[in-house]
């Protein structure tokens, strides 16, 4: 069975403030997908990043960076000098190389304040 | 359309009767999925539709719940008898059908939310 775990319910900070999310994962696939996803209060959620079982190279896309280690089963990911607008709910999630369900963690409520 | 569409947006019911949500997919997309987002269990996968293959049904709760896809672009997730647990918001989402399956990037629509009183 997958199991995606994010320990930190709800985070606050103020604006310029960095915000790392923190996502464990268990599964016994040898190849999977890892993505995060953000859910604003409009209410769909919104793809940010996917990652392979593979691919343990670290990005960085604008403010965003994310560190993947597959040794330690962790996907984290870091909001660089946050702003208002990034306030929401992220989730990390978890899906076979060929599966069709996604099995979310229970996900991240970020509040910016200005 | 530009995104995935849902309707309706807000649906208040009283428990025991039907509704009907339905979604309306990026055009294009032949994968589509219903998820179910509620307080007590996170984000669950309902069901998947993928072209003219039977759907993965294996996350519907219980068989009060059904889904269908008509001409492989719009569905209806029906709920028969509601009751108060159902009470949820209810995420259709849509992607391509690439290979492997698992690196398809869903895209979603904002929910149904569904309240049972």
């Amino acid at each position: 069975a997958q199991k995606v775990t994010q320990a930190q319910t709800e985070i606050s900070v103020v604006e310029k403030e960095d915000v790392t999310l923190d996502c464990v994962y268990e599964t016994r696939d040898t190849t999977y997908y890892l993505f995060w996803y953000k859910q604003p209060p409009s209410g769909e959620l919104v793809f940010l990043i996917r990652r392979n079982s593979f691919d343990e190279q670290n990005e960085i896309s604008g403010r965003y960076s994310w560190n993947f280690q597959k040794s330690t089963s962790s996907f984290n990911f870091t909001i660089t000098a946050s702003q208002v607008v990034d306030s929401a709910v992220y989730f990390c999630a978890l899906i076979k190389a060929a599966g069709n369900k996604l099995t979310f963690g229970g996900g991240t409520r970020v509040l910016v304040k200005p | 359309g530009a995104g995935v569409s849902q309707s309706p947006s807000n649906k208040v019911t009283e428990k025991g009767k039907d509704v009907e949500l339905r979604c309306d997919p990026i055009s294009g997309h032949t994968a589509l999925y219903w998820y179910r987002q509620s307080l007590g269990q996170g984000l669950e996968f309902l069901i998947y539709f993928q072209g003219n293959s039977a759907p993965d049904k294996s996350g519907l709760p219980s068989d009060r719940f059904s889904a269908e896809r008509t001409g492989g672009s719009v569905s209806t997730l029906t709920i028969q008898r509601t009751q108060q647990e159902d009470s949820a918001v209810y995420l259709c989402a849509s992607s391509l059908r690439g290979a492997p399956t698992g690196a398809n990037v869903l895209t979603f629509g904002a929910g149904s939310r569904l309240t049972v009183l």
